[in-house]
């Protein structure tokens, strides 16, 4: 398994502004993904994020506006950029080891 | 495209009540996942099925993966209300380690 942590817990933003999200795994490990889950719904992928090379994006996200960051295999961050009162969900962010995942406790954004 | 149909997305019982949970697709899968999730807390896995005609069990849950490995499903006995959460199947996709989640199914069991 794998314990990861995430900051913030939950935050409150103003609409146009930015939110940067931290996700640290207590091991080295090669994948990371993020993604965006609406309360009581399924989990939607944002992107792979693979140390040593650029996130891989899924249809429908686009680096301008969830820019990525592994600067090393136990960090990550996603940025939310300009932010909209639709951005508001839960972000999460997992790690793979083999074919299982494991997830991050999450960061609630609501965007006002 | 790799789908995942799960059913029912919503199930509202009493407790000591059996429930099963449906998880299916006309894709193979080379292993499939269940995870459960509490409101402020992320997914945590429950179990993974790798090897087609898979039954495991933990405690009250009994997970079982389909001969073919298209389907699986996740059957509680004696529900408590302790089992109340937001259930999650996935199966690894054949796209480098990506999983494809089922739409969960949200169980709310009342004493």
């Amino acid at each position: 398994s794998a314990v990861i942590s995430q900051k913030p817990s939950r935050d409150i933003c103003q609409r146009g502004t930015s939110l940067t999200i931290q996700c640290q795994v207590d091991s080295q490990v090669t994948m990371m993904f993020w993604y965006r889950q609406q309360p009581g719904q399924s989990l939607t992928l944002i992107a792979t994020a693979n140390q040593g090379s650029e996130a891989t994006y899924e249809s429908g996200f686009v680096i301008d506006k969830f820019p990525i960051s592994r600067p090393n295999l136990t960090f990550s961050t996603l940025t939310v950029s300009n932010m909209s009162p639709e951005d508001s969900s839960i972000y999460l962010c997992s790690v793979a080891r083999g074919d299982t995942q494991y997830f991050g406790p999450g960061t609630r954004l609501t965007v006002l | 495209t790799q789908l995942l149909e799960q059913s029912p997305q919503f199930l509202s019982i009493q407790e000591g009540e059996n429930l099963t949970v449906y998880c299916n697709s006309s894709s193979v899968f080379s292993s499939l996942q269940w995870y459960r999730q509490e409101p402020g807390e992320g997914p945590v896995l429950l179990v993974t099925v790798v090897t087609g005609g898979e039954v495991k069990k933990l405690k009250r849950l009994t997970f079982q993966f389909g001969d073919a490995r298209k389907d699986s499903s996740l059957h509680i006995t004696a529900a408590q209300p302790g089992d109340t959460g937001l259930y999650l199947c996935a199966g690894a996709s054949n796209q480098g380690g990506k999983l494809i989640f089922g739409q969960g199914t949200e169980l709310s069991v009342k004493p």
